[in-house]
């Protein structure tokens, strides 16, 4: 059975980082992209980060670039979301997801079941 | 970067009712589009892909058509468990921007 666990999230104050993990079974983690999507509070889901299988490429929103880093561990089959100078508007919850090649392009078709973060003094 | 445009943003009918929701991008995609449901406090789940394939399991009262900027998911007979929010998502740039998303409610 497919499963991906994030952990990591919780309390921290503004300026502050955090890094999320995402631990994964049930499928060959270092064959599979994988992104970052969060949700803050009553909104809508944003995506934030994409990386390759071999964690050679990575991509990031906007919002976060430069901010926070994208990396994973395919022998410890773990992905991580270091996140730095936090603000209020990171308040969500982070969701790690697989990427499923269907032939032409990618669909996230597993899912964590989040970890909130919660930026605040 | 890629907008995604959802309407509408939210939408109300009863059991059995058809309903259609669209999705308008900035630019051409294709068919690099997906779609997604999300109950609240759950994880959004994937309902198709490459704007008209389902993902295994989803029930075939679910479709989706277009192609380039426009597209829409179609429920054909609503029934209880399809309330919920649904997005859009592209996948053709380097960003898997998701549309505003669609919260369905029971009229």
């Amino acid at each position: 059975e497919v499963q991906l666990v994030e952990s990591g999230g919780g309390l921290v104050q503004p300026g502050g980082s955090l890094r999320l993990s995402c631990a994964a079974s049930g499928f060959t983690f270092r064959s599979y992209e994988m992104n970052w999507v969060r949700q803050a509070p009553g909104k809508g889901l944003e995506w934030l980060s994409y990386i390759s299988s071999s964690g050679s490429t990575v991509y990031y929103a906007d919002s976060v670039k430069g901010r926070f880093t994208t990396s994973r561990d395919n022998a410890k089959n773990s992905l991580y979301l270091q996140m730095n100078s936090l603000s209020a508007e990171d308040t969500a919850v982070y969701y790690c997801a697989r990427l499923q090649y269907n032939g032409q392009s990618y669909g996230a078709d597993y899912w964590g079941q989040g970890t909130l973060v919660t930026v605040s003094s | 970067d890629i907008q995604m445009t959802q309407s509408p943003s939210s939408l109300s009918a009863s059991v059995g009712d058809r309903v259609t929701i669209t999705c308008r991008t900035s630019q051409n995609i294709g068919t690099y589009l997906n779609w997604y449901q999300q109950k609240p406090g759950k994880a959004p789940k994937l309902l198709i892909y490459v704007v008209s394939s389902l993902e295994s399991g989803v029930p075939s009262r679910f479709s989706g058509s277009g192609s380039g900027t426009d597209f829409t998911l179609t429920i054909s007979s609503l029934q209880p468990e399809d309330f919920a929010t649904y997005y859009c998502q592209e996948s053709h740039s380097n960003s898997y921007t998701f549309g505003q998303g669609t919260k369905l409610e029971i009229k």
